[in-house]
């Protein structure tokens, strides 16, 4: 079974500045989307940011990249000019058949 | 607007008791979903469904059944043989792989 991992259980970043949160994944597949999603106090499930593993080029939403290094199973999230909105449980999500889910990172943004 | 409906937003439950827990979308979408959220732990699959009047067993369906019979309705029952019931549980739906979930609001659920 797919596996996803973020060694971060929690992050903190300054207002406006820039936080890199973590992920591997593992698999066999070389077809599969790999997603970031972000989880505020509401618990409410908002879709950040999607990567398609058959494309090289990085995803861009905004002030929300990735890294996608296919070959050693990364997919980092980079979130540019921090804000207070931010503040959130970021979950890593590995997508082929099902979808399946790291157990997050909680980052703090602080004013 | 097009969404997931997940009802109630609390539940509580005495020991030895089955609820069931309700999830309606009007998304037009395929395939549905039911996950389980323990604090450190991420969401874990509990059952999913690709069509309707089938479905699958995810990582912990064990103590839960679900059924399948309209398009837009999922609903989970979580039975008495579920030892750990207390959870935040959410529903989803999506359409084509790689689009990503819609998710609804979630229900709360607490034996008391």
């Amino acid at each position: 079974a797919q596996t996803v991992t973020q060694s971060q259980p929690e992050m903190s970043v300054q207002e406006a500045e820039t936080v890199t949160l973590s992920c591997t994944y593992d698999t066999s597949e070389s077809d599969y989307y790999l997603f970031w999603y972000k989880q505020p106090p509401s618990r409410q499930m908002i879709l950040v940011i999607r990567q398609e593993a058959y494309k090289q080029q990085n995803a861009t939403e905004n002030r929300f990249s990735v890294n996608f290094q296919k070959a050693a199973k990364s997919f980092s999230l980079k979130i540019s000019d921090s804000q207070l909105g931010d503040a959130a449980m970021y979950f890593c999500a590995y997508n082929n058949n099902d979808m399946r889910f790291g157990a997050g990172t909680r980052l703090t943004v602080k004013p | 607007d097009g969404g997931i409906t997940q009802s109630p937003k609390y539940l509580f439950r005495k020991e030895g008791q089955n609820v069931t827990l309700s999830c309606e979308q009007n998304l037009n979408h395929d395939a549905m979903y039911w996950y389980r959220q323990d604090p450190g732990q991420g969401l874990r699959l509990i059952y999913y469904s690709q069509i309707v009047n089938d479905f699958q067993k995810g990582d912990i369906a064990e103590g839960y059944s679900v059924s399948r019979e309209k398009k837009e309705s999922f609903p989970l029952t979580v039975t008495s043989a579920q030892k750990n019931p207390t959870a935040f549980y959410l529903c989803a739906s999506s359409q084509l792989l790689g689009r990503g979930y819609t998710f609804g609001s979630g229900t709360r659920l607490t034996v008391v």
